[in-house]
């Protein structure tokens, strides 16, 4: 596609919930990023994706939250047993490949409110 | 592991006047500098980014940044702000062999008319 996507744009959810998130990358771009933004607060590093390789897990919090990615294309972000703290904006980016020099695109986000 | 920090939460500017946002990372090789825009209810946008070379990185927008190794510093700058860059931007820092980069946690500029 033209560029990152993201759905749903907001979700509102009740404690204790389980949510997906989902991201559709850039075709062709082999790695994906999930970072969290709380308020006021930068970006915090999830979870990354490089082709069929194992990804890196070291950025997710908890337990309660999982990622997956079907080959190159759409990932999905699971949070379980959802919890007031988890409200946040949910960024997803990709890039052409692993190097961290390669600029990330990221898409719009999606707003997650866990009442 | 690398990390960054911007200073100020929020810097307010007159449109036409100059801006300089900060930002300090931390990491023993050569970095990699990354700053981006983040506009109201869009997606983070590249604005420029070092890696090795010229110090002096142009971007888009008219903006540019410096890499000052003796002060691991890489502050972007603009010489004449319009009301359009009010946003919040990014630093960011990367590095060879690490899959993720470091974000600080932003500058949210306002433009006063």
């Amino acid at each position: 596609g033209a560029g990152v996507s993201q759905s749903p744009s907001n979700k509102v959810t009740e404690k204790g919930k389980d949510v997906e998130l989902r991201c559709d990358p850039i075709s062709g771009h082999t790695a994906l990023y999930w970072y969290r933004q709380r308020l006021g607060q930068g970006l915090e590093f999830l979870i990354y994706f490089q082709g069929n390789s194992a990804p890196d897990k070291s950025g997710l919090p908890s337990d309660r939250f999982s990622a997956e990615r079907t080959g190159e294309s759409v990932s999905t972000l699971t949070i379980q047993r959802t919890q007031q703290e988890d409200s946040a904006v949910y960024l997803c980016a990709s890039s052409l490949d692993r190097a961290s020099y390669n600029e990330q695109f990221f898409g719009p986000g999606t707003r997650l409110t866990v009442l | 592991a690398q990390s960054v920090t911007q200073p100020d939460i929020h810097i307010t500017v007159s449109e036409g006047a100059s801006l300089e946002l900060r930002c300090n990372y931390s990491y023993g090789a050569t970095p990699y500098l990354f700053w981006y825009v983040q506009s109201p209810g869009q997606g983070l946008q590249l604005l420029l980014k070092y890696f090795s070379g010229d110090t002096l990185v142009q971007g888009i927008k008219g903006f540019e940044a410096e890499f000052k190794r003796s002060q691991s510093s890489f502050n972007l700058r603009k010489p004449s702000v319009h009301w359009s860059d009010a946003a919040e931007y990014f630093c960011a820092v990367g590095a060879q062999g690490n899959n993720d980069m470091r974000f600080g946690a932003g500058t949210r500029l306002t433009v006063k008319p």
